[in-house]
């Protein structure tokens, strides 16, 4: 079956480092995104992606940053880890082109940063 | 300025009863308007989609209805069942913005025995 998945699910880091969080979907949607979410805030938009080699800012992008070398993977890279972007990130991936059925989600990675 | 709005952070109903959840949108651009559910240390799981050549959906125990004039959608579930119990999430797309999705704030569903 088809899925998409998220690695680390979990991570403790200190504010400064580098850290990279993957996701991975064998659904070969062209659409990828990635969403933070915090409490009364929904989720909110980071970065996404259309398609190999493109990459966009969402409503939330400082800080972060996003490369797409293939279909299957989208990493998320927080450039300098602050203790605002302790959250819940999700990964999420659509086909182009079907509004109606929407995005297909990841299981979330919980960051913390110390 | 929230374009989506849930405005009840939680709603509590009695098992085998109906829910409703609200939403409401400000962009009249928006042209799908779709449900999400969500468990605790889960992603969001697609729930049901309207467009906004409609006015109501119907899958299963679950019904959107959606009110252009007033911008306003809602999400019905008959019976409710204590598996429902999960914070829903509503969201609006447009495609002018390439339906990338805007997302309300979240309703927690609690389903009482």
């Amino acid at each position: 079956d088809a899925e998409i998945t998220q690695s680390p699910r979990h991570k403790i880091t200190e504010t400064g480092r580098q850290v990279t969080l993957a996701c991975h979907q064998t659904w070969n949607h062209n659409n990828m995104f990635w969403y933070r979410q915090d409490l009364g805030h929904g989720l909110r938009l980071i970065h996404y992606s259309y398609g190999v080699q493109d990459t966009n800012k969402g409503e939330v992008s400082d800080g972060y940053s996003v490369s797409r070398s293939n279909t299957e993977d989208l990493p998320l890279t927080l450039e300098s880890a602050a203790s605002s972007q302790t959250s819940v990130y999700f990964c999420a991936s659509s086909d182009s082109g079907t509004p109606r059925r929407g995005q297909f989600f990841g299981p979330g990675t919980r960051l913390t940063v110390l | 300025d929230q374009q989506v709005k849930q405005n009840s952070p939680s709603l509590s109903v009695q098992e085998g009863r109906i829910s409703i959840l609200n939403c409401d949108y400000t962009n009249s651009m928006f042209d799908y308007f779709l449900w999400y559910k969500k468990y605790p240390a889960e992603g969001p799981t697609f729930l049901i989609s309207i467009s906004s050549i409609k006015d109501k959906n119907e899958d299963g125990r679950f019904t959107v209805f959606l009110n252009k004039s007033a911008k306003h959608l809602s999400l019905h579930i008959v019976p409710s069942q204590p598996g429902d119990s999960a914070v829903y999430f509503c969201a609006a797309s447009a495609r002018d913005s390439n339906y990338q999705l805007i997302w309300g704030a979240g309703t927690k569903l609690i389903i009482k025995p």
